[in-house]
């Protein structure tokens, strides 16, 4: 199984700031990459697929980029909105697997 | 509106069985590959299974073992789940998600989800 590993596991920071989260793939899934926004008590919600393509609705804050094993998930002006949690997804091989999840908190 | 609404969990016991349900609206069902993916309290996701548009094809995560089985009802616009030889490892939240059709399989629209409890 493809495992993906997720940096950092949670982070703080303040509405306005600009945050990047890593992704690593334990071996390469060129771009079939997803990443997910998840609220407490809420379904995820797609956010990013193909490593950088913004699902319809998402806001241009959040950008996706990366290929082969490193990725990474940017928001350039944090929202109070956005505070959640963020798990990245592998579709290029089964079984999909999905990081274990980076949680965003308000500094 | 894209509407998925699951059902069916429940309180079982160790080694019991289950059925879950997802009854799908506002799209074209048949057109679709769907998934279940599952979340343990306080965990994060997990991939559980897929099925494609006609139920000509379906995967299942390794850890399930067989134990699980995936079907589709495209007359009655609904997604199952049979679950066998429960295990205290399989209590979680049971999502039911729509693919995205976006060359990739990424999940668009998902339930709320239903609770499985394993639990002697």
């Amino acid at each position: 199984d493809i495992q993906m590993t997720q940096s950092p596991s949670s982070v703080s920071a303040s509405v306005g700031d600009r945050v990047t989260i890593t992704c690593r793939a334990s071996q390469g899934i060129s771009s079939w990459l997803a990443w997910y926004q998840q609220k407490p008590g809420k379904a995820p919600k797609l956010l990013i697929y193909a490593a950088s393509n913004l699902q319809s609705g998402v806001p241009s804050r959040f950008s996706g980029s990366g290929s082969g094993t490193d990725f990474t998930l940017t928001i350039s002006s944090l929202q109070p909105e956005d505070f959640a949690t963020y798990y990245c997804q592998q579709t290029n091989s089964f079984p999909y697997t999905f990081g274990q999840g980076t949680k965003l908190e308000i500094k | 509106e894209v509407q998925l609404l699951e059902s069916g969990g429940v309180v079982v016991q160790p080694g019991g069985s289950l059925r879950l349900s997802c009854a799908a609206s506002g799209f074209t069902f048949d057109d679709y590959t769907m998934h279940w993916v599952r979340q343990a309290p306080g965990k994060g996701l997990e991939w559980v299974s897929l099925i494609t548009w006609d139920g000509g094809s379906t995967y299942y995560a390794d850890s399930l073992k067989g134990r699980f089985t995936i079907s589709r009802d495209n007359n009655k616009n609904s997604l199952y789940l049979q679950m066998n030889s429960l295990r205290t490892e399989d209590t979680a939240l049971y999502y039911c998600a729509k693919d995205a059709n976006l060359g990739g399989h990424y999940f668009d629209y998902w339930g709320q989800g239903t609770l499985v409890t394993v639990s002697s």
